[in-house]
């Protein structure tokens, strides 16, 4: 079936570095995709989104690049904080519901 | 603006007791409610969601249920639970089929 997964289960980056998290999927249908961040015990929380009908939306810090020919999604943070230390997850929506990903960690070192 | 409650944080229960689990959503009227379930290190699974009073979507057969008795409040039960369904639970509403804003959580395990 159709399906959203990352390439990179952990990442690990130096405080003030910029960091990209990954994301394919493979249903053509999708047209609207979110970024979500979630912290150690707490629920997901929303970053920033991107419909079908754009490639590039930046939000404080953050950038989201949507490469629709080859089904890709990206996260992009920059100068990374130790408060960024967390899970990121991308879903999308094409039909009724949203479609996880499993994840990536990003790991923030001072 | 809206919130998005759920009760308890944490509940630690023994096999083969009854569970109810409790969301809640303040500002917003008729919102779509979803339940889903993560396991440890794992991503989200849909269990359940409501697109209004009474109407409930299952995602997934399993030992556990969801009812939404007024438009702002979802419940997630079990009358018997079982050692897998230990997990942290999360609530989540959205004004349509896209974003979709998360509860803070329950963790639950059952010995």
């Amino acid at each position: 079936g159709e399906s959203v997964g990352l390439h990179l289960p952990t990442l690990s980056v130096q405080e003030g570095d910029n960091s990209i998290i990954n994301c394919a999927y493979s249903n053509s249908a999708s047209d609207y995709f979110i970024w979500y961040k979630q912290e150690s015990g707490k629920g997901p929380q929303f970053i920033i989104d991107i419909r079908s009908n754009m490639d590039k939306r930046q939000g404080q810090r953050v950038t989201v690049l949507l490469n629709k020919t080859v089904k890709h999604l990206s996260l992009q943070i920059a100068a990374t904080q130790p408060g960024d230390s967390a899970v990121y997850f991308c879903a999308e929506t094409g039909y009724s519901t949203l479609t996880f990903g499993k994840g990536t960690m990003l790991l923030v070192s001072p | 603006s809206q919130t998005i409650h759920q009760w308890p944080a944490t509940l630690v229960q023994p096999v083969g007791s009854p569970l109810s689990l409790e969301c809640t959503v303040e500002g917003t009227s008729n919102p779509n409610l979803y339940w889903y379930r993560q396991a440890a290190g794992r991503g989200l699974q849909l269990l359940f969601y409501s697109v209004g009073i009474g109407q409930i979507s299952s995602e997934v057969p399993q030992n556990l249920s969801a009812s939404r008795p007024q438009d702002r409040q979802f419940i997630l039960s079990s009358k018997k639970l079982l050692l897998s369904d230990s997990g942290f639970y999360l609530c989540a509403w959205g004004a349509s089929t896209d974003t979709q804003y998360f509860g803070p959580g329950t963790r639950l395990t059952v010995l």
